[in-house]
């Protein structure tokens, strides 16, 4: 059964830095389109981020300068670094794979920003 | 900027059928829109119910259907069960690796 699991959340300060990851396995990660999906408190879904098999990437207009993802295929690991964070950034970041639409969820990491 | 748009809320009876659609305010959804349905019920990660505008995932039920109905995307619940209660969410993509989610409908099964 695939599994994501995402790590590296917290509670940081407006302004600060966090870097999520998210490590898979029991499936092969290298031809995986992956994305990041955030969900605020209360809230529903929100798209940030995507990466392609090759790298190319693309980003939610909220994040755009922001926020880096990134991918390691030897290590089966996504990576979501998160500068110039925002309070507007809470919330809990799930990782997802993609094909043709989006498949299988992470449980997500949460994310606080708050002085 | 695409907006996608959902009802907020929705009640159907326990063996009732419910069709929940997923449009946009500017133009049509189609099958290139690659759309997908979502459950989640509070404090869980969201569950993948159907990619592709019809695709069901592994092991949901198939009392969960998705395709295209008029100018939207459609989610429909035949025999809905008092387990469906939750919040389904529906994706889709205008291309270029974006995607954009509706804002959620609340389902309640009484």
């Amino acid at each position: 059964e695939v599994q994501l699991v995402e790590s590296g959340g917290g509670l940081v300060q407006p302004g600060g830095s966090l870097r999520l990851s998210c490590t898979a396995s029991e499936f092969t990660f290298s031809p995986h389109w992956m994305n990041w999906v955030r969900q605020a408190p209360g809230k529903g879904l929100v798209w940030v981020s995507h990466i392609r098999n090759d790298g190319t990437t693309t980003y939610a207009d909220s994040v755009k300068g922001r926020f880096t993802i990134s991918r390691d295929n030897a290590k089966n690991t996504l990576s979501l670094q998160m500068n110039s964070l925002r309070e507007e950034d809470t919330g809990i970041y799930f990782c997802v794979t993609e094909n043709f639409g989006f498949q299988y969820w992470g449980q997500g990491a949460l994310v606080t920003v708050s002085s | 900027q695409t907006v996608v748009t959902q009802e907020p809320s929705f009640s159907v009876s326990p063996g009732g059928t419910v069709t929940i659609t997923c449009g946009l305010t500017s133009g049509s959804v189609s099958t290139s829109h690659f759309s997908g349905w979502f459950q989640q019920t509070p404090g869980q990660a969201p569950r993948t119910l159907i990619s592709n505008t019809n695709i069901r995932s592994s092991g949901v039920p198939d009392r969960f259907s998705g395709s295209i109905l008029g100018n939207k995307a459609a989610l429909t619940i035949t025999g809905a069960q008092t387990d469906d209660e939750s919040y389904y969410y529906c994706v889709l993509t205008p291309g270029g690796g974006i995607w954009v989610f509706g804002g959620g409908t609340k389902l309640t099964v009484l």
